[in-house]
């Protein structure tokens, strides 16, 4: 299976302020998506990444407070912008590997992220 | 829309006794069907899938699933619990159709006593 790193494992933030989260996988992967784990809580769905163009968003979740880039196959950045303490959460990127027809979804390490 | 439920908030049971943690789902088409767990301040492990053929599937750490069609469940199952299986527990779904990514129960804390 892929083997997905993030940056950083974890971070404290004013609020206000932004925090830019990478991903890096170690090989070629066809979806790339972010999650966000609330204390708590279960996995929500941010966006899907896509390569070359505009992220995916779901319900409840918009570019201007999330912007995700993803400039190739292996990387994706998910940015979180204007931080409240209620964007403290864990990020979670995750990917399908390509040419897997029954694909499985694998998942980073997470990014916990403390807004004071 | 697809939707997974976990019923259980926590599962306790004593090492060496079967476990099982349950999962029901809905989705428009077929289901793919999968189990993660998570340790303390760790990222998710994926455990097993269920995408077609045999409707009890085996997957790590000597857990397995059965896939039931009429009851749209995938319970989880595990002959003879350890201390060590104690984590939080995630079932997810995906339509098959839907191509998108996976859709994720509230999830349900194991705890396994000695």
């Amino acid at each position: 299976s892929a083997v997905i790193s993030q940056k950083p494992s974890r971070d404290i933030c004013q609020r206000g302020t932004s925090l830019t989260i990478q991903c890096q996988v170690d090989s070629q992967v066809t979806m790339m998506f972010w999650y966000r784990q609330q204390p708590g809580q279960s996995l929500t769905l941010i966006a899907t990444a896509n390569q070359g163009s505009e992220a995916t968003y779901e319900s409840g979740f918009v570019i201007d407070k999330f912007p995700i880039s993803r400039p190739n196959l292996t990387f994706s950045t998910l940015t979180v912008s204007n931080m409240s303490p209620e964007d403290s959460s864990i990020y979670l990127c995750s990917v399908v590997e390509v040419g897997l027809v029954r694909e499985t979804q694998y998942f980073g390490p997470g990014t916990r992220l403390l807004v004071l | 829309a697809q939707s997974v439920a976990q019923p259980e908030d926590q599962v306790n049971v004593a090492e060496g006794n079967p476990l099982t943690v349950k999962c029901t789902y809905s989705v428009s088409g077929n289901p793919y069907l999968f189990w993660y767990v998570q340790y303390p301040n760790r990222g998710l492990q994926f455990l097993l899938k269920y995408i077609t053929g045999d409707n009890l599937v085996k997957g790590s750490y000597g857990f397995e699933a059965e896939f039931n069609k009429s009851q749209t469940s995938f319970h989880l199952k595990k002959p003879s619990a350890l201390v060590s299986d104690s984590a939080l527990y995630f079932c997810a779904v995906r339509d098959s159709q839907a191509g998108t990514a996976l859709i994720f129960g509230k999830g349900t804390t194991l705890s396994v006593s000695s």
